[in-house]
C-alpha cells in the first residue's frame, strides 16, 4: 500500500498569509494521480486539486498544487477566513486508495 | 445539482449486519464509478470500497474484505453496502462518492451516515 505522509500536522497562519502544505508518498503515485481535499467540521470532503495541479470545478485560484512522483505540494496564496480547516491528500493511481493523516490550518 | 443522499446508519452491536443505501441524482448515475469512504469520529479518512459504472470491478480495503459487500442499482440510482460481521472499529461516518470513469477522481461526495458498532 501507498502510504502518504503529511506535513506539519498542524498549521498556524494568519488571514491573508501564504500557506504550503506537503504530502509525501512511500511509492511512487502513478500517473500523478494525487488530489487534496477541504474538510470542515461536519461537513463532507470537498475536492480542491485533482491530478496533482488541475484545480476542481468552483476552487478559487489561490488554491494550487504541485509536485510529481513522491512529493506533492498544496499552496493557498493568501489565507481566506474560509480557509482554516483540515487538508487532505489523497493518491487514487493505486489500489488499495489512501489517503494522509491530515494537515490541520488553524487560526493563529 | 449533484446530490448523494447515504442512509442507514444506526447502533448496532458487534457481530450485527446493516445495509447502507446512497441515492443519486442529479447526473447519470450509470456513467460514474461509485465508492464508499469512511471516517471513524476525530479521525482521517479511509478508503473502504469501489464499483465500476458497469459492475465490470469491484474492489475492497482489505480491512473489509469478506465482510462487505458493494452494489448498485443502475435503475434506482442507488449505491448499497451490506455490512455483515461488525466490529467496534468499523464505527465512523460512511460516505458515498462517485468518480469520473476517466478521471477517476472522487469529486463528489455526501454528507454521510453514522454507523456505531457498540454493545
Amino acid at each position: 500500500d501507498i502510504v502518504l505522509t503529511q506535513s506539519p500536522g498542524t498549521l498556524s497562519l494568519s488571514p491573508g498569509e501564504r500557506a504550503t502544505l506537503s504530502c509525501r508518498a512511500s511509492q511512487r503515485v502513478s500517473s500523478s494521480y494525487l488530489a487534496w481535499y477541504q474538510q470542515t467540521p461536519g461537513q463532507a470532503p470537498r475536492l480542491l486539486i485533482y491530478g496533482a495541479s488541475s484545480r476542481a470545478t468552483g476552487i478559487p485560484d489561490r488554491f494550487s498544487g504541485s509536485g510529481s512522483g513522491t512529493d506533492f505540494t498544496l499552496t493557498i496564496s493568501r489565507l481566506e477566513p474560509e480557509d482554516f480547516a483540515v487538508y487532505y491528500c489523497h493518491q487514487y493511481g493505486s489500489s488499495p486508495r489512501t489517503f494522509g493523516q491530515g494537515t490541520r490550518l488553524e487560526i493563529k | 445539482e449533484v446530490q448523494l443522499v447515504e442512509s442507514g446508519g444506526v447502533v448496532v452491536q458487534p457481530g450485527g449486519s446493516l445495509r447502507l443505501s446512497c441515492a443519486a441524482s442529479g447526473f447519470s448515475f450509470d456513467e460514474y464509478n461509485m465508492h464508499w469512504v469512511r471516517q471513524a469520529p476525530g479521525k482521517g479518512l479511509e478508503w473502504v470500497s469501489l464499483i465500476r459504472w458497469d459492475d465490470s470491478g469491484i474492489y475492497y480495503a482489505d480491512s473489509v474484505k469478506g465482510r462487505f459487500t458493494i452494489s448498485r442499482d443502475n435503475n434506482r440510482n442507488s449505491l448499497y453496502l451490506q455490512m455483515n460481521s461488525l466490529i467496534p472499529a468499523d464505527t465512523g461516518f460512511y460516505y458515498c462518492a462517485r468518480a469520473d470513469k476517466w478521471i477517476h477522481v472522487t469529486d463528489h461526495w455526501g454528507q454521510g451516515t453514522l454507523v456505531t458498532v457498540s454493545s
